[in-house]
């Protein structure tokens, strides 16, 4: 069964960095796209980046463009997202997800979750 | 960016009732990357309908999706308990991909 599980969550000072992982299993991580999503407690969800399968293209929103980067080692079957100058507002727990195919297409599969709380 | 407008915000409505969603595109999506999510409190969102239309595995048939172009729809034919949370319709076709702000459902 398809599993994803985040983990590097926690409370950062603003200005500083965090790294999130997830770990997959349960499919041929290699072969699909995969997503980064954040949710603000309370609030709706919000597409962070997307890395395609093979990691030649990569894909932000305009909120943390410049700021964070998302990469994957498909030798580990993990996902990455690098967090700098961290700011209050992105104060969220963040999905991974799993793409349907290439990076594209609905996410089928989510992980559980990883807060993050920046805050002095 | 494609922006997309969910209607209502809240619906009140009981047991055994039908809930028609709407999701609207600021323009034109292709069927293929509009999807519709479930999420309960404290859980991950939940994937429903992708491809406008076609069920996720596991979905029962009370859920089904239509629509086209800028004007898509999420129909619950019969609520269940276990139905009322929120829901939202996402576009995967262009970056930046995108979310409503969500439809919550909830019990009158």
């Amino acid at each position: 069964q398809v599993q994803l599980v985040e983990s590097g969550g926690g409370v950062v000072q603003p200005g500083r960095s965090l790294r999130l992982s997830c770990a997959a299993s349960g499919f041929t991580f290699s072969n699909y796209g995969m997503h980064w999503v954040r949710q603000t407690p309370g609030k709706g969800l919000e597409w962070v980046a997307l890395i395609l399968y093979d990691g030649s293209n990569k894909y932000y929103a305009d909120s943390v463009k410049g700021r964070f980067t998302i990469s994957r080692d498909n030798s580990k079957n993990t996902l990455y997202l690098q967090m700098n100058s961290l700011r209050a507002e992105d104060t969220a727990v963040y999905y991974c997800a799993k793409d349907r195919g290439s990076g594209w297409y609905a996410h089928d599969f989510w992980g559980q979750g990883a807060l993050v709380t920046v805050s002095s | 960016e494609i922006v997309l407008t969910q209607s209502p915000g809240t619906l009140s409505l009981s047991p055994g009732e039908r809930a028609t969603l709407s999701c609207r595109a600021s323009q034109s999506v292709s069927s293929s990357y509009l999807a519709w999510y479930q999420q309960k409190p404290g859980q991950a969102p939940r994937l429903l309908i992708y491809g406008a239309s076609s069920r996720a595995t596991g979905i029962p048939d009370r859920f089904s999706g239509s629509g086209s172009g800028a004007d898509f729809t999420l129909t619950i034919s019969r609520l269940e308990p276990e139905d009322f949370a929120v829901y939202y319709c996402q576009q995967s076709g262009s970056s930046p991909q995108t979310f409503g702000q969500g439809t919550k459902v909830e019990i009158k």
